[in-house]
This record gives structure tokens, C-alpha cells and sequence, in this order.
């Protein structure tokens, strides 16, 4: 089955600068990848997501891309503000099951 | 997007005993799911439920420990049979199918502390 690996585990960066979180996937099969934004004690929510066909999605200061020949794919937050505090999790979807495989998480801390 | 709710939203329960948890969207849905996410950690996938027929568990879990009805596209359930405390845990719902059918929202989730 498929298997995502997320790094890093934890992430602190400063106010204003940049978040870069990363995920690699082991089924070349898998062909939509979601990334949701956990806050403490809510629900896991989508934040934006890319399709095998695309290289690269932006919305506003978040953007992903993908490397489908590397099977990895990527989270960058730009101009990070204190809202951008949370645990992120990339997940990897093979079409023809529809199920979802999550990393491990990302707990990312913007130091005001 | 859709409303999706679930009931109960905490509770704590002995050992042995079972807990039934709903989760109700508010229009039709091809696919709906189940997942655990222990503290701290990611989420694992249960099972599919799928409507009208048996759901489809993954490896680790199995429909005796973890019923799963889905009688209608808008609804189901899932128990926790004979608990122990090794299923104090975060249970989830998803909903697919609402923007593409890859697509999932989660509802809020129900916490289970089991003493």
C-alpha cells in the first residue's frame, strides 16, 4: 500500500519568513495530494491540494508543488503570521480507491 | 460546502462497555469514512462505509471491534465495541465526493477517554 513520509516533524520559524514542509510518497499510482491544517482540538481542514497532471498550485501565500518523476511533494507558506501556528498534514490518494494516506504531521510554531 | 456533524462529541466510557458515534451530513455523498487519530499523532484510516452494503475495514481493524453502519447517503455510524483504554482516542468522519470524488472533508470529531 501507499506510504507518505513528512518532514520536518517540528518547525519553528520566525514572523514574515518562510514555511517549507516536504512529503514523499511510494505509490506512483497515487494521483491527487491534499494538504490539511490541524489547529488544537479542531478538525484536520483542507487547505489546498494538486492533481498528478499539474506541477505547481497557488493560493495567496500558500502554494504546493510536485515532482512526480521524485514522488514528493511540497508545502510553502509564505509571509507566515501567527495564525499560520498549527499541525500540518500532506496526504497521498490513489484514484481508483479514493483513500486517504496521511503523513505524520508537521507541528509548525511562528514566533511573533 | 457541506454541514457535517457528529454526535457525541466527547464522552467517557467504562471498559467493556460500547459507544456508538454518529456523524450526519447535510446532502448526499458518494463516500464516507471512518478514522482514529490517537494524541498527538496523524490520522490512520478504519474503514470505508459504504451505503447499503458492508464496509471495507483496513488492516488492523476489524468489524467485530469496530461496526460500521451507512443506511442512507447522509449518514453512519460507527461503534466501539468492548473498549478498553487503549481506544481513548479522536474518532473522525470524512465525506467524499462533495468537490471531486478524491476530495475529503472531516467533520469535527467525537474524543473517547476510556477509564
Amino acid at each position: 500500500g501507499e506510504n507518505v513520509e513528512q518532514h520536518p516533524s517540528t518547525l519553528s520559524v520566525q514572523e514574515g519568513d518562510s514555511a517549507v514542509i516536504k512529503c514523499t510518497y511510494s505509490d506512483s499510482a497515487s494521483n491527487y495530494f491534499p494538504w490539511y491544517k490541524q489547529e488544537l482540538g479542531k478538525r484536520p481542514q483542507l487547505i489546498i491540494d494538486i492533481r498528478s497532471n499539474v506541477g505547481e498550485k497557488k493560493d495567496q501565500r500558500i502554494a504546493v508543488t510536485l515532482n512526480k518523476t521524485a514522488k514528493h511533494f511540497s508545502l510553502h507558506i509564505t509571509e507566515t503570521q501567527p495564525e499560520d501556528s498549527a499541525v500540518y498534514f500532506c496526504a497521498a490518494v490513489n484514484f481508483g480507491n479514493e483513500k486517504l494516506t496521511f503523513g505524520t504531521g508537521t507541528r509548525l510554531t511562528i514566533i511573533p | 460546502s457541506a454541514v457535517i456533524s457528529q454526535k457525541p462529541s466527547r464522552d467517557i466510557c467504562q471498559r467493556g462497555t460500547s459507544l456508538t458515534i454518529q456523524c450526519q451530513v447535510d446532502s448526499q455523498v458518494t463516500m464516507m469514512f471512518w478514522y482514529r487519530q490517537q494524541p498527538g499523532q496523524s490520522l490512520t484510516l478504519i474503514a470505508t462505509a459504504n451505503q447499503g452494503s458492508e464496509a471495507t475495514y483496513e488492516s488492523g481493524f476489524v468489524i467485530d471491534k469496530f461496526p460500521i453502519s451507512r443506511p442512507n447517503l447522509t449518514f453512519s455510524t460507527l461503534t466501539v465495541s468492548n473498549m478498553s483504554p487503549e481506544d481513548s482516542s479522536i474518532y473522525l468522519c470524512s465525506v467524499g465526493g462533495l468537490a471531486g470524488l478524491e476530495t475529503q472533508y472531516f467533520g469535527p470529531g467525537t474524543r473517547l477517554l476510556v477509564l
